[in-house]
Protein backbone atom coordinates (compact mmCIF):
# COMPACT_ATOMS: atom_id res chain seq x y z
CA UNK A 1 0.00 0.00 0.00
CA UNK A 2 1.33 3.87 -0.43
CA UNK A 3 2.10 5.33 2.53
CA UNK A 4 0.30 8.61 2.96
CA UNK A 5 0.86 11.47 4.73
CA UNK A 6 -1.27 14.61 5.84
CA UNK A 7 -0.25 17.97 7.92
CA UNK A 8 -1.95 18.48 10.21
CA UNK A 9 -3.72 15.59 11.26
CA UNK A 10 -6.07 18.01 13.26
CA UNK A 11 -6.69 21.73 13.61
CA UNK A 12 -8.96 24.13 15.40
CA UNK A 13 -9.58 27.28 13.87
CA UNK A 14 -11.23 30.75 14.10
CA UNK A 15 -14.33 31.79 11.74
CA UNK A 16 -12.67 33.51 8.96
CA UNK A 17 -9.09 32.13 8.77
CA UNK A 18 -7.76 29.76 6.17
CA UNK A 19 -6.07 26.31 6.34
CA UNK A 20 -3.75 24.41 4.16
CA UNK A 21 -3.70 20.87 4.43
CA UNK A 22 -0.55 19.23 3.15
CA UNK A 23 -0.27 15.56 1.64
CA UNK A 24 2.73 14.12 0.68
CA UNK A 25 3.02 10.49 -0.92
CA UNK A 26 6.05 7.95 -1.03
CA UNK A 27 6.16 7.36 -4.49
CA UNK A 28 5.07 8.62 -7.58
CA UNK A 29 1.19 8.67 -8.82
CA UNK A 30 -1.38 9.03 -11.40
CA UNK A 31 -4.04 10.48 -9.29
CA UNK A 32 -4.55 12.17 -6.53
CA UNK A 33 -8.04 13.43 -4.99
CA UNK A 34 -9.36 15.44 -2.02
CA UNK A 35 -12.50 14.47 -0.09
CA UNK A 36 -14.11 15.86 2.41
CA UNK A 37 -16.46 13.61 5.42
CA UNK A 38 -18.53 15.64 6.86
CA UNK A 39 -19.44 14.80 10.63
CA UNK A 40 -21.79 11.83 10.76
CA UNK A 41 -21.65 11.83 6.61
CA UNK A 42 -20.27 9.87 3.59
CA UNK A 43 -16.85 10.81 1.79
CA UNK A 44 -17.51 13.32 -0.95
CA UNK A 45 -15.42 14.06 -3.07
CA UNK A 46 -13.65 17.68 -3.79
CA UNK A 47 -11.59 17.78 -6.51
CA UNK A 48 -9.09 16.34 -8.53
CA UNK A 49 -5.54 17.37 -8.15
CA UNK A 50 -3.53 17.56 -11.62
CA UNK A 51 0.15 18.12 -11.63
CA UNK A 52 0.78 21.36 -13.09
CA UNK A 53 -2.53 22.38 -13.67
CA UNK A 54 -5.84 23.86 -12.25
CA UNK A 55 -7.83 20.74 -10.22
CA UNK A 56 -10.73 19.66 -11.74
CA UNK A 57 -13.35 20.67 -9.23
CA UNK A 58 -16.82 18.76 -8.45
CA UNK A 59 -20.22 20.40 -8.29
CA UNK A 60 -20.61 22.53 -5.33
CA UNK A 61 -17.14 22.86 -4.94
CA UNK A 62 -14.93 25.58 -6.27
CA UNK A 63 -11.51 27.33 -6.59
CA UNK A 64 -11.71 30.62 -4.41
CA UNK A 65 -12.83 28.24 -1.56
CA UNK A 66 -10.94 25.39 -1.88
CA UNK A 67 -7.70 26.15 -3.87
CA UNK A 68 -5.58 22.91 -4.48
CA UNK A 69 -2.26 22.46 -5.83
CA UNK A 70 -0.08 20.15 -6.85
CA UNK A 71 3.58 21.03 -8.02
CA UNK A 72 4.62 17.45 -8.67
CA UNK A 73 3.69 13.75 -8.46
CA UNK A 74 3.60 12.97 -4.85
CA UNK A 75 2.52 16.48 -3.33
CA UNK A 76 -0.40 17.87 -3.38
CA UNK A 77 -1.73 20.66 -0.88
CA UNK A 78 -6.14 22.01 0.15
CA UNK A 79 -6.95 25.05 1.39
CA UNK A 80 -9.65 26.02 2.66
CA UNK A 81 -10.68 29.51 2.81
CA UNK A 82 -12.63 31.75 4.76
CA UNK A 83 -14.02 28.96 6.78
CA UNK A 84 -16.99 28.60 8.64
CA UNK A 85 -18.58 26.46 11.13
CA UNK A 86 -19.76 24.77 8.20
CA UNK A 87 -16.27 23.47 6.99
CA UNK A 88 -16.11 21.45 9.88
CA UNK A 89 -15.24 18.24 8.57
CA UNK A 90 -12.64 15.60 7.42
CA UNK A 91 -10.57 15.75 4.77
CA UNK A 92 -8.98 13.01 3.83
CA UNK A 93 -5.98 13.05 0.73
CA UNK A 94 -6.32 9.74 -1.75
CA UNK A 95 -4.05 8.48 -4.58
CA UNK A 96 -4.22 6.00 -7.34
CA UNK A 97 -0.63 4.52 -7.51
CA UNK A 98 1.18 3.99 -11.04
CA UNK A 99 1.61 0.22 -9.92
CA UNK A 100 -1.85 -0.19 -8.32
CA UNK A 101 -4.41 1.31 -10.67
CA UNK A 102 -7.08 -0.88 -9.61
CA UNK A 103 -7.04 0.09 -6.14
CA UNK A 104 -6.77 3.73 -4.44
CA UNK A 105 -5.47 4.65 -1.02
CA UNK A 106 -6.36 7.73 1.21
CA UNK A 107 -4.30 9.28 3.88
CA UNK A 108 -4.73 9.62 7.81
CA UNK A 109 -6.78 12.40 7.07
CA UNK A 110 -6.87 16.04 8.93
CA UNK A 111 -9.62 17.00 11.56
CA UNK A 112 -11.09 20.05 11.42
CA UNK A 113 -12.86 22.36 13.62
CA UNK A 114 -14.07 25.40 12.87
CA UNK A 115 -15.39 27.92 15.72
CA UNK B 1 -24.42 7.79 -12.70
CA UNK B 2 -23.40 5.90 -10.22
CA UNK B 3 -25.17 4.77 -6.61
CA UNK B 4 -24.37 2.79 -3.92
CA UNK B 5 -26.61 1.40 -1.33
CA UNK B 6 -25.97 -0.16 1.74
CA UNK B 7 -28.86 -0.65 4.02
CA UNK B 8 -28.19 -1.47 7.42
CA UNK B 9 -26.83 1.54 9.50
CA UNK B 10 -25.56 -0.46 11.93
CA UNK B 11 -24.77 -4.41 12.70
CA UNK B 12 -23.56 -6.11 15.73
CA UNK B 13 -22.00 -9.32 15.90
CA UNK B 14 -20.31 -11.46 18.36
CA UNK B 15 -16.51 -11.92 18.94
CA UNK B 16 -15.16 -14.78 16.06
CA UNK B 17 -18.02 -14.52 14.28
CA UNK B 18 -18.85 -14.31 10.85
CA UNK B 19 -20.53 -11.02 10.01
CA UNK B 20 -22.19 -9.84 6.42
CA UNK B 21 -22.40 -6.10 5.37
CA UNK B 22 -24.78 -5.86 2.58
CA UNK B 23 -23.87 -3.46 -0.42
CA UNK B 24 -25.87 -3.05 -3.57
CA UNK B 25 -24.91 -0.94 -6.76
CA UNK B 26 -26.15 0.77 -9.82
CA UNK B 27 -24.26 2.08 -12.62
CA UNK B 28 -24.48 1.91 -16.55
CA UNK B 29 -20.81 1.43 -16.93
CA UNK B 30 -19.50 -1.55 -18.45
CA UNK B 31 -16.75 -1.26 -16.34
CA UNK B 32 -16.00 -0.75 -13.06
CA UNK B 33 -14.54 -1.59 -9.43
CA UNK B 34 -16.06 -2.01 -6.20
CA UNK B 35 -14.14 -1.42 -3.00
CA UNK B 36 -14.48 -1.63 0.65
CA UNK B 37 -12.63 0.86 3.76
CA UNK B 38 -13.00 0.69 7.11
CA UNK B 39 -12.54 3.59 9.11
CA UNK B 40 -11.85 3.55 12.37
CA UNK B 41 -12.97 6.33 14.94
CA UNK B 42 -9.64 7.83 14.28
CA UNK B 43 -10.99 8.77 11.27
CA UNK B 44 -8.41 7.34 8.97
CA UNK B 45 -9.92 4.97 5.79
CA UNK B 46 -8.63 1.59 5.50
CA UNK B 47 -8.13 0.14 2.21
CA UNK B 48 -9.59 -3.82 2.83
CA UNK B 49 -10.69 -5.55 -0.66
CA UNK B 50 -11.11 -4.57 -4.30
CA UNK B 51 -13.37 -6.35 -7.10
CA UNK B 52 -13.12 -5.84 -10.81
CA UNK B 53 -16.26 -6.11 -12.94
CA UNK B 54 -14.75 -8.15 -14.84
CA UNK B 55 -13.16 -10.52 -12.32
CA UNK B 56 -14.55 -14.18 -12.41
CA UNK B 57 -13.35 -15.03 -9.09
CA UNK B 58 -14.64 -13.22 -5.32
CA UNK B 59 -12.08 -11.58 -4.08
CA UNK B 60 -10.29 -12.44 -0.61
CA UNK B 61 -7.80 -10.75 1.85
CA UNK B 62 -7.10 -12.63 4.72
CA UNK B 63 -10.15 -12.14 6.74
CA UNK B 64 -12.61 -10.15 4.62
CA UNK B 65 -13.90 -12.04 1.75
CA UNK B 66 -16.36 -10.18 -1.27
CA UNK B 67 -19.62 -12.02 -2.45
CA UNK B 68 -19.49 -10.65 -5.64
CA UNK B 69 -22.96 -11.27 -7.56
CA UNK B 70 -22.82 -9.54 -10.84
CA UNK B 71 -27.00 -9.80 -11.88
CA UNK B 72 -28.31 -8.61 -8.81
CA UNK B 73 -25.68 -5.87 -8.65
CA UNK B 74 -24.45 -6.78 -5.32
CA UNK B 75 -21.01 -6.65 -3.50
CA UNK B 76 -21.27 -8.10 0.39
CA UNK B 77 -18.19 -7.68 2.57
CA UNK B 78 -17.49 -10.57 4.67
CA UNK B 79 -15.72 -10.65 7.54
CA UNK B 80 -15.16 -14.03 8.88
CA UNK B 81 -13.97 -14.83 12.53
CA UNK B 82 -14.59 -11.13 14.39
CA UNK B 83 -11.91 -9.23 16.37
CA UNK B 84 -13.01 -6.86 18.84
CA UNK B 85 -10.73 -4.45 16.59
CA UNK B 86 -13.38 -4.93 13.50
CA UNK B 87 -15.25 -2.65 15.75
CA UNK B 88 -15.67 0.31 13.12
CA UNK B 89 -17.49 2.26 10.26
CA UNK B 90 -17.72 0.08 6.80
CA UNK B 91 -17.96 2.07 3.68
CA UNK B 92 -18.73 0.65 0.31
CA UNK B 93 -17.71 2.54 -2.64
CA UNK B 94 -17.35 2.31 -6.93
CA UNK B 95 -15.54 3.12 -9.46
CA UNK B 96 -15.58 3.02 -13.27
CA UNK B 97 -12.86 1.42 -14.60
CA UNK B 98 -9.81 3.71 -15.15
CA UNK B 99 -7.86 6.13 -12.84
CA UNK B 100 -9.65 9.31 -14.20
CA UNK B 101 -12.92 8.23 -12.50
CA UNK B 102 -13.64 9.14 -8.58
CA UNK B 103 -15.09 6.89 -6.26
CA UNK B 104 -18.85 6.54 -5.15
CA UNK B 105 -19.54 6.08 -1.47
CA UNK B 106 -22.50 4.44 0.18
CA UNK B 107 -23.53 5.75 3.24
CA UNK B 108 -21.70 3.36 5.81
CA UNK B 109 -22.30 0.73 8.03
CA UNK B 110 -21.24 0.46 11.81
CA UNK B 111 -19.82 -2.25 12.91
CA UNK B 112 -19.57 -3.41 16.54
CA UNK B 113 -18.33 -6.26 17.33
CA UNK B 114 -19.35 -7.66 21.38
CA UNK B 115 -17.65 -10.44 23.60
Amino acid sequence: SAVISQKPSRDICQRGTSLTIQCQVDSQVTMMFWYRQQPGQSLTLIATANQGSEATYESGFVIDKFPISRPNLTFSTLTVSNMSPEDSSIYLCSVVRTSSPDTQYFGPGTRLTVL
Amino acid sequence: AQKITQTQPGMFVQEKEAVTLDCTYDTSDPSYGLFWYKQPSSGEMIFLIYQGSYDQQNATEGRYSLNFQKARKSANLVISASQLGDSAMYFCAMRATGTASKLTFGTGTRLQVTL
